[in-house]
């Protein structure tokens, strides 16, 4: 069965780091495209970054040059490593496995929630 | 980045009741339109893929046509469990993008 789960959220002071993990079952990461994906309170649902099988990554401007995603395969984990938090970071976020390549979310956790605040 | 837009931005609807939901992308992308359902404090659930394909295990009563820029999805004979909140995404170009969601509540 797929499953993930996302940890590591928690209330955090504007610039500060936090690191988000995504743990997987069911499947291998490292044969997938995993993304993040964050919902602000009271918005919708907000594409963030995502890595390819091969490694490559991506992000949305939003959070570009402030955010890494990468993986552990020993682990068969994503991470999420968040710098420079503003209080518009604020959300929920999700980890999610992306279909045959297909820009399809399949599979998705239930989130980890990021409070940015003073 | 492509836009899209969902109507309503809420309905109330009664068990039984069939509802449609509109999707809006701001440019074409064919049929590059999916579906989610999300409940609060659950993983978003995928429905619908390539605008009109249902993914494995959703019941028959949910179905989504379209394609272009006007996209739609049908929940025939409304049931308890379908009170969500639903989205659209378009997987036409990178960034995906979401619409800003359909709350569908119990009248």
């Amino acid at each position: 069965e797929v499953q993930l789960v996302e940890t590591g959220g928690s209330l955090i002071q504007p610039g500060g780091s936090l690191r988000l993990s995504c743990a997987a079952s069911g499947f291998t990461v490292s044969s997938n495209y995993m993304s993040w994906v964050r919902q602000a309170p009271g918005k919708g649902l907000e594409w963030v970054s995502i890595i390819y099988s091969g490694g490559y990554t991506d992000y949305a401007v939003s959070v570009k040059g402030r955010f890494t995603i990468s993986r552990d395969n020993s682990k068969n984990t994503v991470y999420l490593d968040m710098n420079s938090l503003r209080a518009e970071d604020t959300a929920v976020y999700y980890c999610a496995r992306e279909y045959s390549s297909s820009s399809v979310l399949d599979y998705w956790g239930q989130g980890t929630l990021v409070t940015v605040s003073s | 980045d492509i836009q899209m837009t969902q109507s309503p931005s809420s309905l109330s609807a009664s068990v039984g009741d069939r509802v449609t939901i509109t999707c809006r992308a701001s440019q074409s992308i064919r049929s590059y339109l999916n579906w989610y359902q999300h409940k609060a404090g659950k993983a978003p659930k995928l429905l619908v893929y390539s605008a009109s394909s249902l993914q494995s295990g959703v019941p028959s009563r949910f179905s989504g046509s379209g394609s272009g820029t006007d996209f739609t999805l049908t929940i025939t004979s409304l049931q308890p469990e379908d009170f969500a909140i639903y989205y659209c995404q378009q997987s036409h170009s990178t960034p995906v993008t979401f619409g800003q969601g359909t709350r569908l509540e119990i009248k």
